[in-house]
């Protein structure tokens, strides 16, 4: 079954500040991965998702994330972190032909004034 | 503004209760989830429902039970629940319930249950 790791509990930016938080996932045919965030007490809304093609996949919220097969990770990017952006994150992998989605544990963003 | 609706948005109740947690889209997706969300933790996958049949259970007690009346419609059915069940109790909806290829789950709100 497919997996995800993000090493990355809790991280903290300052407003304007790069961004990047780490997803590496364990899955042996081509992943679907996924960024979701999520706002204390909302559901979680999709970021950004690659399935094929280009490595390099835009967002929404001016989130990109890059595909990497050789290091099976699928990094989310920011360049200038807004105050807004203060919420939690999670990587998810799928899998073709099932909807056995499963979530990272999740990165916890703090963004510092 | 979520697309999937979920009701109600806070939930008490004591261990010899019964209640149900609903949810509702409109958007045309024939698979339906439960996610259960512990504080600081991710989301655990509960149920699917695919074409309104139950594709996926994850060894959930049975204390739980789901219900899909229609295409538009998931249900949770809980009774004699304890006090560990306390979580955020999330549904989503995808596109294509064959593939998570090119459907990404569409989250709501969630409900916040509390069992006393």
């Amino acid at each position: 079954a497919q997996s995800v790791t993000q090493p990355d509990i809790h991280i903290t930016v300052s407003e304007g500040a790069s961004l990047e938080l780490r997803c590496n996932y364990s899955y042996g045919a081509t992943p679907y991965l996924f960024w979701y965030v999520q706002s204390p007490g909302q559901g979680l809304q999709l970021l950004l998702k690659y399935f094929s093609g280009d490595t390099l996949v835009q967002g929404i919220k001016g989130f990109e994330a890059e595909f990497k097969r050789s290091q099976s990770s699928f990094n989310l990017r920011k360049p200038s972190v807004h105050w807004s952006d203060a919420a939690e994150y999670f990587c998810a992998v799928g899998a073709y032909n099932n909807n056995d989605m499963r979530f990272g544990a999740g990165t916890r963003l703090t963004v510092k004034p | 503004d979520t697309e999937v609706t979920q009701t109600p948005k806070h939930l008490v109740m004591g261990m010899t209760n019964k209640k149900s947690l609903k949810c509702e889209q409109h958007m045309g997706h024939r698979a339906m989830y439960w996610y259960k969300q512990k504080a600081k933790k991710p989301p655990e996958l509960m149920f699917v429902y695919s074409y309104e049949k139950l594709s996926i259970n994850e060894s959930v007690p049975s204390r739980f039970s789901p219900e899909c009346p229609n295409s538009s419609l998931l249900n949770l059915h809980l009774h004699a629940l304890q006090p560990e069940d306390s979580a955020l109790y999330l549904c989503a909806s995808s596109q294509d319930s064959g593939s998570s290829y090119n459907s990404p789950l569409h989250f709501g709100n969630g409900t916040r249950l509390t069992v006393t």
